[in-house]
């Protein structure tokens, strides 16, 4: 069965500092994969996806960034954060029926 | 553009009871699907059920069945025997049919099941 992964799950960084998420997903090869963002009592924004190795598809534009370096794999990145940054992100992955699979999430604090 | 509503930001039901969750959806499109998911405390996002725009069943999963008008752009959650463990936020999600990558999801009602 398909597992994905996200680290870490927790985040305080400080304003200015580097950003990096990971994201991993078991059990299925060359999955669509999606970085969501979700402010605090808000909706899923969309923020990137891909449907292969290096194809990143941004939706909106901002301070942060997305690779993915291998087939399941998917990272969130940023030079710099901004306090606007904080929030909870959640990866997901698409199964066949569209439906949309999420990981645990990681919640990042920004000071 | 496509957009989702959720106009109950919360609701309360009495355990077994079966409650409703609203979503409504704009789209001129013809073909879309639509989605329901649920976020517990923890903030994993749970999918629950699907339903695409030509399907003439109301689909159904256990204890969930979403009641689809399509002449109305309706596509509410129906809930039935509420559990304890049922409390949680609840998102409706919509894929349009130019990029079905994409989801857009509603703000969300607050269910709270109470004994």
């Amino acid at each position: 069965s398909q597992t994905i992964h996200q680290w870490p799950a927790t985040l305080v960084q400080p304003v200015g500092s580097p950003l990096s998420l990971e994201c991993t997903v078991e059990g299925t090869s060359n999955p669509n994969l999606y970085w969501y963002r979700q402010a605090a009592g808000r909706g899923l924004q969309l923020l990137f996806y891909s449907v292969g190795i290096g194809q990143i598809s941004s939706e909106v534009p901002q301070n942060l960034s997305a690779s993915r370096p291998q087939d399941r794999q998917f990272i969130l990145s940023s030079k710099k954060l901004l306090l606007s940054d904080s929030g909870f992100y959640l990866c997901a992955w698409r199964a066949d029926g569209g439906e949309q699979y999420f990981g645990p999430g990681t919640r990042l604090t920004v000071t | 553009a496509q957009k989702i509503t959720q106009t109950q930001p919360g609701m309360f039901v009495q355990e077994k009871e079966a409650v409703t969750l609203d979503c409504t959806y704009d789209t001129s499109d013809q073909s879309y699907g639509l989605f329901w998911y649920k976020q517990p405390s923890s903030g994993e996002m749970i999918f629950l059920i699907y339903q695409g725009s030509y399907d003439e069943q109301n689909a159904t999963e256990g204890r969930y069945s979403l009641n689809f008008q399509k002449a109305r752009k309706s596509a509410n959650l129906v809930i039935s025997a509420s559990q304890l463990g049922d409390s949680a936020m609840y998102f409706c999600a919509m894929s349009p049919p130019e990029n079905t990558d994409k989801l857009i999801f509603g703000t969300g009602t607050r269910l709270q099941v109470f004994p």
